[in-house]
């Protein structure tokens, strides 16, 4: 069974510039979630959605924003790009639909610089 | 969402048993302790969760007192491999959309 794929694995990007990071679920997975990870503030949870509906949203401003297809698959998005924006961001799925907490699944993530 | 803390570093060698301990005191009655591995430039991996009592699998074992406001990792053994980081993770996972929080983590050096 494949794992969750994110691309690009890395990329380049200048302040004010924006970019849209894909995650693909494992097959079956329903839930995706985002975490960004920076050597200063560790890993913090951006948002998750679950059949195409966000059903939570973490402290990031308005210039993250993701969306997720009829597939599962999810893209995210982040606007008028800050140096601060450079990070790990790691996509998640998830196999159950509700009730016991689940396992994560973690993708390889995706390294975003900010120049 | 309950606020964790766990040791910044541990040091440990080959052979040996580590222990790692995550405070959560104020812990949801609803919420499930996670633990999670992570390695350099990759996703964090799954290695096991608990509600209470103990919880053993192939890898780790969770020992989780009574009053739930504190959980202790253990790993049998360790070897080099082992060098990574372990989050302690507090929540209710998929019901609650899976916003699930994450400390500075444990950074386990395995000595030879």
């Amino acid at each position: 069974k494949a794992g969750v794929t994110q691309t690009p694995r890395y990329l380049i990007k200048t302040r004010g510039q924006q970019v849209t990071l894909s995650c693909s679920p494992i097959s079956g997975h329903r839930s995706v979630s985002w975490y960004q990870q920076t050597p200063g503030q560790g890993l913090q949870f951006l948002f998750e959605y679950f059949s195409e509906t966000q059903r939570n949203k973490g402290n990031f401003p308005g210039r993250f924003s993701g969306r997720q297809f009829s597939n599962s698959r999810s893209e995210m998005n982040v606007s008028t790009l800050e140096l601060g924006d450079s990070a790990l961001y790691l996509c998640a799925s998830s196999p159950t639909s509700g009730g016991v907490a689940g396992e994560l699944f973690f993708g390889e993530g995706s390294r975003l610089t900010v120049l | 969402l309950a606020k964790t803390t766990q040791p910044i570093s541990m040091d440990s060698y080959e052979g040996q048993e580590v222990n790692i301990t995550c405070s959560h005191n104020n812990i949801a009655t609803n919420d499930y302790i996670t633990w999670y591995q992570q390695f350099p430039s990759q996703g964090p991996r799954f290695i096991i969760q608990g509600y209470k009592t103990k919880v053993t699998n192939e890898v780790a074992s969770l020992f989780i007192p009574a009053d739930r406001k504190s959980s202790t990792l253990s790993l049998p053994r360790v070897s080099l491999s082992d060098t990574a980081v372990y989050y302690c993770l507090v929540g209710e996972g998929v019901a609650a959309g899976n916003k699930l929080t994450f400390g500075g983590g444990t950074r386990v050096l395995v000595k030879p």
